[in-house]
C-alpha cells in the first residue's frame, strides 16, 4: 500500500524553525517528485513546493522562497522540508504529495499525507 | 497569469448531474486536475490528464477542458459526493503548480 506519513509540525514562534518530514512507503520513491501543499485554516489549498525525484531540482512558492528548503534522502524514503523565518501566515496543515506524471502536459498529486499542523505564534 | 478561478459554491439534487468549472490561462497549455476534500480530510485525487481517474475513484466522475476551461462533471450526483473540489495545474512557467480557491458542492 502506498502511503505517506507526516511529522515534526507543532508550534513555532515567529522567526524560528521547524522541519517536516514525510517517510514515504509502497513505492519506489527515487523515481517520483514530491511535493508539499499547505492549507491555512478555513482557506484553500497552496501549493508550497516541490522536488524532482530525477535530479532532485527544486522549485518554491514565491511566498516561501528564501525561508523554505525542501529536499530529499532516497536512502530513508524520507521528504523533508526545512522551514525558517516563519511568519504568523505560515500557519496551516502542511501536506506531503507524490507527483504522478502522464505526460508534460499531465500530471498531478495522487497520493496525500494525513497531513501536519504548524502554528507560528506572534 | 496563475491563477484558477472557481466559483466559491454550487449544489445540484440528489441524483442529477453537475459540473464545477475551473479558469485560467495556464490550462491553455497543462491538463488541470481535480481533488475533493472532506472535512478534515486530506484531499483525494478524483480526475487527472485528459479524463484518468484513479482507482478506486467512480465512474460518475469525469473531465474535460476546452481553451482556457477545465471541468469536472458529476453524473448521478450522490450524498457522498457532497465537499470542497479544488482544480490544480502547472502554472504558466510550468516550473510551479497552482490551485484554484475550492468549489464548496451541496448536495441537496
Amino acid at each position: 500500500e502506498v502511503q505517506l506519513l507526516e511529522s515534526g509540525g507543532g508550534l513555532a514562534q515567529r522567526g524560528g524553525s521547524l522541519r517536516l518530514s514525510c517517510a514515504a512507503s509502497g513505492f519506489t520513491f527515487n523515481s517520483f517528485a514530491m511535493s508539499w501543499v499547505r492549507q491555512a485554516p478555513g482557506k484553500g489549498l497552496e501549493w508550497v513546493s516541490s522536488i524532482r525525484g530525477s535530479d532532485a531540482s527544486t522549485y518554491y512558492a514565491d511566498s516561501v522562497k528564501g525561508r523554505f528548503t525542501i529536499s530529499r534522502d532516497k536512502s530513508r524514503n524520507t521528504l523533508y522540508m526545512q522551514m525558517n523565518s516563519l511568519r504568523a501566515e505560515d500557519t496551516a496543515v502542511y501536506y506531503c504529495a507524490k507527483v504522478v506524471v502522464v505526460t508534460t502536459m499531465e500530471d498531478a498529486f495522487d497520493v496525500w499525507g494525513q497531513g501536519t499542523m504548524v502554528t507560528v505564534s506572534s | 497569469s496563475s491563477e484558477l478561478t472557481q466559483d466559491p459554491a454550487v449544489s445540484v439534487a440528489l441524483g442529477q448531474t453537475v459540473r464545477i468549472t475551473c479558469q485560467g490561462d495556464s490550462l491553455r497549455n497543462y491538463y488541470a486536475s481535480w481533488y475533493q476534500q472532506k472535512p478534515g480530510q486530506a484531499p483525494v485525487l478524483v480526475i487527472y490528464g485528459k479524463n484518468n481517474r484513479p482507482s478506486g475513484i467512480p465512474d460518475r466522475f469525469s473531465g474535460s477542458s476546452s481553451g482556457n476551461t477545465a471541468s469536472l462533471t458529476i453524473t448521478g450526483s450522490q450524498a457522498e459526493d457532497e465537499a470542497d473540489y479544488y482544480c490544480n495545474s502547472r502554472d504558466s512557467s510550468g516550473d510551479r503548480w497552482v490551485f484554484g480557491g475550492g468549489t464548496k458542492l451541496t448536495v441537496l
